[in-house]
């Protein structure tokens, strides 16, 4: 079995100012997994990926999240909020093509 | 590069009604999906297709039916509407020899059930 807790429903920051969305997982097997953002009236893209390789893993638009087994965490960092950051974000575990999805995290950026 | 393409956007239906979404991906990938989101429940998994000519439940296939009608493409049908069926419908695809575990997501179906 499989399941995925994204920690905050809604985050709340100011532009330039550091972004931190936490997800922990849990899977009987070495999991992918995944954060997806999803803006307003669209579908859900792709911001990066974890694969059993680096265990820091760099997306798109300047994310980061580092997977941490002992800790079974997969956080989702960004340096510096931009006002185009505002958004849904999903935490996804990976097993045996069987996925499953975190709640999700709103994120809000105040100028 | 269209990538995964479902229709219609947006629809209003009246309890009881029938109808389909259409979804196509040209990415030539084997495994196809149909989510729903619910606010505050993320995505749920409705069907799926691991390759073309099989289906699959999900985890709230009631009330739904799919066909997978070739590779590229996967209908999901509500036989009757109910208002529980409201939602926004994502269609999505996957391959693991093209795409490793990445799912890549369609833009999503609004669909109202009145």
């Amino acid at each position: 079995a499989q399941s995925v807790t994204q920690l905050d429903s809604h985050v709340s920051v100011s532009e330039g100012t550091p972004v931190l969305l936490r997800c922990n997982y849990s899977s009987s097997y070495s999991p992918s997994l995944f954060w997806y953002v999803q803006h307003p009236n669209k579908g859900l893209q792709l911001l990066l990926k974890y694969t059993s390789a680096a265990t820091l893993v760099k997306g798109i638009n300047g994310f980061e999240a580092e997977f941490k087994k002992s800790e079974t965490s997969f956080h989702l960092t960004k340096p510096s909020a931009h006002m185009s950051d505002a958004a849904e974000y999903f935490c996804v575990v990976r097993v045996a093509g069987k996925s499953t999805f975190g709640d999700g995290t709103t994120l809000t950026v105040k100028p | 590069n269209a990538g995964v393409t479902q229709t219609p956007k947006f629809q209003v239906l009246k309890t009881g009604q029938s109808m389909t979404l259409q979804c196509a991906q040209d990415m030539n990938h084997n495994s196809m999906y149909w989510y729903r989101q619910d606010p505050g429940m993320g995505l749920r998994l409705i069907y799926y297709s691991a390759s073309e000519g099989t289906t699959d439940k999900g985890e709230v296939p009631n009330g739904y039916n799919v066909s997978r009608l070739n590779k590229r493409e996967f209908s999901l049908r509500l036989e009757s509407a109910a208002p529980s069926q409201t939602s926004v419908y994502f269609c999505a695809s996957s391959d693991v020899r093209l795409s490793g575990n990445t799912i890549y997501f369609g833009e999503g179906s609004w669909l109202t059930v009145v």
